[in-house]
């Protein structure tokens, strides 16, 4: 069973960048649907977008396309979500999940979550 | 990609039925067989109680039950309980390798 843990909390600058990191244990790293889903505060899941490793391209959620970048480090199994230009609208914990795509697992859903790390933008 | 649209709360008594909609298009919900429901409980991450519109993972009780038609896809929770208060979000596949989710719903048992 695959495990997700993710970085710690980050406190950050408006106009700056912030790269979350989500490591991997068991599973097959390569094949996994690794995808990113944030919370506000109060608020509802918002997908972010995805990436699966052994294909190399991630997928972006319109409304985040021009700020996120989703990699893959498979000799680390680790995944990374890189957010460009924080505002403090960005302030919420950021989740990395697994998507299930096929095989024995729940198909369509995300399946896997890791702990969530909170992002924290203010001057 | 617009969020799928859920009702911002809904409640019931404990022993009462309650049916939590999720309405999307004919780019998610409409087209996909990919719609997912989560429970979260404050202060936890997401789980998930529902996949492929109406399967139930294994541990997840048979009160939660799940369907969809056309556009819009709903979670009925039977027999509620005390412990069944909690947020509950959808999520569908929306094409091209993404996904959407609905706005959430707070479920009160009263």
């Amino acid at each position: 069973q695959v495990q997700l843990v993710q970085s710690g909390t980050e406190v950050k600058k408006p106009g700056s960048s912030v790269k979350v990191s989500c490591k991997a244990s068991g599973g097959t790293f390569s094949s996994e649907a690794f995808t990113w889903v944030r919370q506000a505060p109060g608020q509802g899941l918002e997908y972010l977008g995805g990436l699966i490793p052994i294909l190399g391209t991630p997928s972006y959620a319109q409304r985040f396309q021009a700020r996120v970048t989703i990699t893959a480090d498979t000799s680390t199994r680790t995944v990374y979500m890189n957010l460009d230009s924080l505002r403090s609208e960005d302030t919420a914990i950021y989740y990395c999940a697994i998507y299930c795509s096929s095989g024995s697992c729940h198909l369509g859903a995300l399946d896997i979550w890791g702990q969530g790390t909170l992002v924290a933008v203010s001057s | 990609q617009s969020a799928l649209a859920q009702p911002a709360s809904v409640s019931g008594s404990p022993g009462q039925s309650v049916t939590i909609s999720c309405t999307g298009s004919s780019s998610d919900v409409g087209s996909y067989d990919l719609v997912s429901w989560y429970q979260q409980h404050p202060g936890r991450g997401p789980k998930v109680i529902i996949y492929e519109v109406s399967k139930r993972p294994s541990g997840v009780s048979h009160r939660f039950s799940a369907s969809k038609s056309g556009d819009t896809a709903s979670l009925t929770i039977s027999g509620l309980r005390a412990e069944d208060e909690s947020d509950y979000y959808c999520c569908s596949y929306a094409g091209n390798t993404t996904l959407v989710f609905g706005g959430g719903t707070k479920l009160t048992v009263l």
